[in-house]
């Protein structure tokens, strides 16, 4: 079964220490790896797509990186509105005829001034 | 350009009822999903459709139904809810049916009492 674990479930930091979230994930082929962040009461938001191993993707103070078992959202010098979910998300071949995501259950981050 | 709009924002229902959701995908964007999101867990794919078809369906019970309209909005209905259809209700709209970047609204939270 396909499958999207992240960890850990929640992070709290202080202004300007960098951490990373981590997303393992079991599928049959990967076709393609989301992040999303979500704030409360609201919908995710996109933030980056990896295909392959090796591949990068930055946005700010955010890089995500991909490899063969797992993906990593680094936070450099995070800042209060950092503060949000954020949601990992794979896409499988093999789904049918959908392109449906499936998400693993989040890290909350919570950033303190 | 307008984003995904959900309405209602808000609903409370009591056990047996039905409820009827509606969105309207980005203009251009031919694919609408549904998501459903209990507190504290990752979205749960429900429905995809494309071009007015059922493209995929995820592992929820035939009570929850929906559908397209000609002009790319949607409707989930679910019929006799259970208190653990209580849930925000979240769908996302994108260009193609096998795109991951998904453009979310910002949900229906659902209350089953």
């Amino acid at each position: 079964e396909d499958q999207v674990t992240q960890s850990p479930e929640a992070l709290r930091l202080q202004e300007g220490e960098s951490s990373s979230l981590n997303c393992s994930y079991t599928v049959s082929g990967l076709r393609g790896l989301f992040w999303y962040r979500q704030d409360p009461g609201k919908g995710p938001e996109f933030l980056f797509t990896l295909y392959s191993a090796g591949e990068e993707k930055e946005k700010e103070r955010l890089k995500a990186t991909l490899t063969k078992k797992e993906s990593f959202l680094h936070i450099t010098a995070p800042k209060p509105e950092d503060s949000a979910t954020y949601l990992c998300a794979v896409q499988v071949y093999g789904s049918g005829n959908t392109g449906k995501l499936i998400f693993g259950q989040g890290t909350t981050l919570q950033v303190k001034p | 350009d307008a984003g995904v709009t959900q309405s209602p924002t808000h609903l409370i229902k009591t056990r047996g009822q039905q409820v009827t959701l509606r969105c309207s995908p980005i203009s251009g964007h031919k694919s609408v999903s549904w998501y459903q999101q209990v507190l504290g867990q990752g979205p749960q794919f429900i429905f995809q459709y494309y071009e007015k078809e059922e493209r995929g369906r995820g592992n929820f019970p035939d009570r929850f139904s929906a559908r397209q309209f000609p002009n790319y909005s949607s409707e989930l209905n679910v019929n006799a809810l259970l208190l653990g259809d209580s849930a925000l209700y979240l769908c996302a709209s994108s260009l193609g049916p096998f795109t991951g970047e998904l453009f979310f609204g910002e949900g229906s939270r659902l209350t089953v009492l």
